[in-house]
């Protein structure tokens, strides 16, 4: 099945530092979510964009949707140790269930 | 609310024995979805739910594999007999469809070991 996937990163940065990660799908979508796990628990949703937007800002988050190129970025500003996660863009293509990319893992060194 | 609750966190188990997770949707979310998560295959939708009604069980792995919602607030997933590759991590995700556009909540998971 299409799902979104995620350029297959394991980013190591300092605190303080932004991280950035990719995801790419191959049709049409009504809208791309992205989520964060961190070690031993279950996904949480972040922030959604419709295919509609172009760019969203939630907090220390700003996620942008290009839907010539069918990619989206997510950018994680001023990381914190906390922020140490793996995260996965969702797609969304109106059939009511999400597609899942691999995941990025994200490790914020204090 | 007290989230999408999952039972048992941890389930360890010999081949050829029979598994049954459950799972508890957040109160007044009408879709529920089964993934599956290993570091091979990432995170698989497994089966999907609206209103209680199977919708969607394309990606259940086999006959070994079954799924029930008998009411709007429990389901089970049920492995039969269990084998050493089914050992992954089982998460339950509800949403309300048609609300937030299908933000899903996720469960902490059921940890499967078949040995």
């Amino acid at each position: 099945s299409q799902q979104g996937e995620e350029d297959p990163q394991a980013l190591s940065i300092q605190e303080g530092e932004n991280a950035t990660m990719n995801c790419s799908y191959k049709t049409s979508i009504n809208n791309l979510q992205w989520y964060r796990q961190n070690s031993g628990r279950g996904l949480v949703h972040l922030i959604l964009i419709r295919s509609n937007e172009r760019e969203k800002h939630s907090g220390r988050l700003r996620v942008t949707l290009d839907t010539s190129k069918k990619s989206s970025s997510l950018l994680i500003t001023a990381s914190r140790a906390a922020d140490t996660a793996s995260y996965f863009c969702a797609t969304d293509y109106g059939n009511n269930r999400l597609a899942f990319g691999k995941g990025n893992q994200v490790v914020v060194i204090p | 609310d007290a989230g999408v609750i999952q039972s048992p966190r941890h389930e360890v188990t010999e081949m050829g024995q029979e598994v049954t997770l459950r799972c508890k949707p957040i109160s007044g979310h009408n879709s529920l979805f089964w993934y599956r998560q290993t570091m091979m295959r990432g995170l698989e939708l497994l089966i999907y739910f609206n209103n209680n009604v199977p919708i969607d069980d394309s990606g259940m792995p086999e006959d070994r594999f079954s799924a029930k919602m008998p009411n709007a607030s429990f389901s089970t997933l049920k492995i039969q007999p269990s084998e050493p590759r089914d050992s992954a991590v089982y998460f339950c995700a509800s949403s309300r469809t048609g609300w937030e556009a299908n933000v899903l909540t996720f469960g902490a998971g059921s940890r499967l070991t078949v040995l």
